[in-house]
């Protein structure tokens, strides 16, 4: 069964540019997870679909958002990038869930310069 | 909120010497998960513990959940180098109702000196 999968594995953008980043689940999992992690603060949730529905958003302002299509694949989208939003952001997915044994994809590194 | 500590931060052992770290929340979760990040990697699920006072093994691995559901301990005996990372802990709020997310811990890193 292939993993989770994210695109691209690295982005460099520059302060106000947009950004949108792809997530493929492993197949039969429905929920979808995104997560911030950095050095300072670890991991943190952003926000959680399953049947393309958002049921659980973190503390991130709006310039965060998401979306789940009909096959399970998410993207997330960080408009007006801040040089705060520098990270890894990683995709997990899991059967049904959300909150119990994610499967983690390596993750997109974001550069904000 | 929901907060997860875990201690220590960091820990540095000679290959062979143990290790464990410690997880603890401050709310009873309804079950502890652990993950391991590989540097440069990305967090793999290790086990999940739902019983109070539930104990795991996996081969060098003892996990360990709390009687109150509010603690857990991860041990790795005789470690390797290959047992370099960090290690998460992770549970699911206990507010009832649809959470679906969990809240990480910061992790504790672990550096193996061969």
């Amino acid at each position: 069964k292939a993993g989770v999968t994210q695109t691209p594995r690295y982005l460099i953008k520059t302060r106000g540019q947009q950004v949108t980043l792809s997530c493929s689940p492993i197949s039969g999992h429905r929920s979808v997870s995104w997560y911030q992690q950095t050095p300072g603060q670890g991991l943190q949730f952003l926000f959680e679909y399953f049947s393309e529905t958002q049921r659980n958003k973190g503390n991130f302002p709006g310039r965060f958002s998401g979306r789940q299509f009909s096959n399970s694949r998410s993207e997330m989208n960080v408009s007006t990038l801040e040089l705060g939003d520098s990270a890894l952001y990683l995709c997990a997915s899991s059967l049904e869930r959300g909150n119990e044994k994610l499967f983690f994809g390596s993750g997109t590194q974001l550069s904000v310069l | 909120g929901q907060q997860v500590m875990q201690i220590p931060q960091y820990q540095h052992v000679q290959e062979g010497e143990d290790f464990t770290t410690y997880c603890n929340s401050s709310t009873t979760l309804s079950n502890i998960q652990w993950y391991k990040q590989r540097p440069g990697g990305h967090p793999v699920f290790l086990i999940q513990l739902v019983k109070s006072g539930e104990v795991k093994k996996q081969k060098r691995l003892t996990f360990q959940f709390g009687e109150a559901k509010k603690n857990s301990s991860l041990h790795i005996t005789a470690t390797q180098t290959t047992d370099v990372g960090t290690y998460f802990c992770a549970g699911p709020p206990n507010s009832g109702g649809s959470n679906y997310k969990l809240t990480f811990g910061k992790g504790t890193l672990l550096t193996v000196n061969p």
